[in-house]
């Protein structure tokens, strides 16, 4: 078990650039989930994947952001024409098929701090 | 809809000293509760968790939560205070949605004096 990555661990980019985040979960968790956290909140849901499969997607997450899991492993978020409300850390989780998913425990990644000049 | 109200956003308290964290949730299922911890610029890390088979959650670092329905609320206690106890803590409930997407409150940061 080595834990969640997420890479990379800071990303600093100039408004109207496009970003991506990678996220690789442990790896025999099916479920990856992406959530933003702004300074002094909570962390946020932004969407949820169940092997390759996008289930869930919060309001949150604005037609500038895309989240992918091809092949029901890694995962990455992308962001379109950054503005600069969206810096935030950005933080991945992961859990595993426990037979009753609603307290299975997320494990998170350590987060990419994103910073829009 | 589940929400969770975390009261005090910063709470002190001596090395030594009781630490109790305040979590109040809302729900209109039984709900899973989850207290989490986060060191600066790193992820959330799991205290423990409540699922109903006891009321009373022992988790790591000498930290424990008792959930009381009558009262809604998950509240996070350890004995003795430890300087390495600084953090932010957050509470956090799931429940039949899809998948186990987890609501957060909005955090109580730790701090303790030597």
């Amino acid at each position: 078990d080595t834990g969640v990555s997420q890479d990379p661990r800071h990303k600093i980019t100039k408004r109207g650039q496009n970003v991506t985040f990678r996220c690789d979960p442990i790896s025999e968790h099916n479920r990856l989930y992406w959530y933003r956290q702004t300074l002094g909140q909570g962390p946020e849901f932004l969407t949820y994947f169940q092997n390759e499969a996008q289930l869930e997607k919060s309001r949150l997450l604005s037609d500038r952001f895309s989240a992918e899991r091809p092949k029901g492993s890694f995962s990455t978020l992308e962001i379109q024409r950054t503005e600069q409300g969206d810096s935030a850390m950005y933080l991945c989780a992961s859990s595993s098929p426990e037979v009753s998913s609603y307290n299975s425990p997320l494990h998170f990644g350590n987060g990419t701090r994103l910073t829009v000049t | 809809a589940q929400s969770v109200t975390q009261l005090g956003s910063h709470v002190s308290v001596s090395e030594g000293a009781l630490v109790l964290l305040r979590c109040n949730y809302s729900s209109s299922v039984p709900p899973y509760l989850f207290w989490y911890v986060q060191y600066p610029n790193q992820g959330l890390q799991l205290l423990l968790k409540y699922t109903s088979a006891a009321t009373l959650v022992k988790g790591i670092n000498g930290f424990e939560a008792e959930f009381k329905k009558s009262e809604t609320s998950f509240h996070l206690t350890k004995p003795s205070a430890h300087m390495s106890d600084a953090a932010e803590y957050f509470c956090a409930v799931s429940g039949p949605n899809a998948g186990n997407m987890l609501t957060f409150g909005g955090g109580t940061r730790l701090m303790v004096k030597p």
